[in-house]
């Protein structure tokens, strides 16, 4: 099984500030890693899928680099609504998540 | 537009049963990779199983021998039938479409399962 580490676990930033938040997996994934976005009471959201392309409707501010076991989810220039927990995700071998970066706008 | 409309959760009694469902509508199930992922209470995602187009089914070992998934083509719906349960299937039940070139990008509403005497 691929083991994904995020960290860190939590995150606290202030609007306009960028977030920086990293997934590291136990072998190679090649580039199939995704990211997610999750709001308490609803599902996750998909953001970013094979390392940096963004899915449909997601704003410019996320973007998405690496590769094979490391990689970095940066949100550039925050809002109140990206509030969330995060999580990465590879469908190299199977599929498994990252236990989740929160992070909190002040 | 799409929607996946999970339903069939509940309160279960460990060694207990369920069949859990995911009513799809604006896709084929059939046409697409159609997968089952948990999210116990406060904590992280798990990918609990998935139903290719082509029809092979696979499983995560915590469920392997217990969970069965399948389609019903007539009716477009996704289901996942659950045996001998433990406390620790507890969770949130989300349906979730994804293909070859793209993961996990349409999710239902997810439904819970509480397992426990």
């Amino acid at each position: 099984e691929i083991v994904l580490t995020q960290s860190p676990a939590t995150l606290s930033l202030s609007p306009g500030e960028r977030a920086t938040l990293s997934c590291r997996a136990s072998q190679s994934v090649s580039n199939f890693l995704a990211w997610y976005q999750q709001k308490p009471g609803q599902a996750p959201r998909l953001l970013i899928y094979d390392v940096s392309t963004r899915a449909t409707g997601i704003p410019t501010r996320f973007s998405g680099s690496g590769s094979g076991t490391d990689f970095t989810l940066t949100i550039s220039s925050l809002e109140p609504d990206d509030s969330a927990i995060y999580y990465c995700q590879q469908r190299s071998l199977w599929y498994t998540f990252g236990q989740g970066t929160k992070l909190e706008i002040k | 537009e799409v929607q996946l409309v999970e339903s069939g959760g509940g309160l279960i009694q460990p060694g207990g049963s369920r069949r859990l469902s995911c009513a799809v509508s604006g896709l084929s199930v059939a046409d697409n990779y159609m997968s089952w992922v948990r999210q116990a209470p406060g904590k992280g995602l798990e990918w609990v199983s998935v139903l290719y187009s082509g029809g092979t089914p696979y499983y995560a070992e915590s469920v392997k021998g217990r969970f069965t998934i399948s389609r019903d083509s007539s009716t477009n719906t996704l289901h996942l039938q659950m045996n001998n349960l433990r406390v620790e299937d507890t969770a949130v039940y989300y349906c979730a479409r994804h293909d070859k070139a793209t993961p996990f990008d349409l999710w239902g509403q997810g439904t819970l399962v509480i397992v426990s005497s």
